[in-house]
């Protein structure tokens, strides 16, 4: 399977700041990178789909302009997460999607924290 | 759209004990995934269910897609420790490529 590396695992920000979290497709050219958030003990809900070379997909109610996609190459797609504030505290979880059975093999996590 | 749905939400088994996790989706789906997150980690993939009334075993983990393709389950028998953590399914419409979790079933156990 795909190896998917997220950095940073962990950051503490100040709000109005933005952050940009980083998601790696270590052996695997991933034409599309998915972007999830997870809350406390709740589900994975998708974010957006980022495409290599082109404006990422948006799912309804995320904010384009508020969590930035860019994948700019077949191994790489960043997140920013713009002007912070303490409500976009959550876990953002980067996933590449496996060539065999279209399973998602998913980065270790990044857990935001927004004071 | 398309709504999945996990029952239980939380689970408490003792240690030895069988259990069974059950996944509901409001529409037909042409796929089943189920994924494992332990406490602290990213979620892991299990299987994949494709046909209809598939039955899929690894070791203790038996995984099975309904007739209609529309709910799943997932049944361990003999619990142990290490199956602590939280088990998603996922599933995939019948028209395209979006993977819908469910809410997730939180599995403790007793030893």
């Amino acid at each position: 399977g795909a190896v998917v590396s997220q950095h940073p695992s962990r950051v503490i920000c100040k709000s109005g700041t933005s952050v940009k979290i980083e998601c790696r497709s270590l052996d695997f050219q991933a034409t599309t990178m998915f972007w999830y958030r997870q809350f406390p003990k709740k589900s994975l809900m998708l974010m957006a789909t980022s495409n290599e070379g082109s404006k990422a997909t948006y799912e309804q109610g995320v904010e384009k302009d508020k969590f930035l996609i860019n994948h700019a190459s077949l191994t790489l797609s960043t997140l920013t997460v713009t002007s912070a504030h303490p409500e976009d505290s959550s876990f953002y979880i980067c996933s590449v999607r496996g060539a065999q059975n279209g399973e998602l093999f998913f980065g270790e996590g990044s857990r935001l924290t927004v004071l | 759209g398309q709504q999945v749905m996990q029952i239980p939400q939380y689970q408490h088994v003792q240690e030895g004990e069988d259990f069974t996790t059950y996944c509901n989706s409001s529409t037909t789906l042409s796929n089943i995934q189920w994924y494992k997150q332990r406490p602290g980690g990213h979620p892991v993939f299990l299987i994949q269910l494709v046909k209809s009334g598939e039955v899929k075993k690894q070791k203790r983990l038996t995984f099975q897609f309904g007739e209609a393709k529309k709910n799943s389950s997932l049944h361990i028998t003999a619990t142990q420790t290490t199956d602590v953590g939280t088990y998603f399914c996922a599933g995939r419409g019948a028209a395209g490529n979006k993977l819908t979790f469910g809410g997730g079933t939180r599995v403790l156990v007793k030893p």
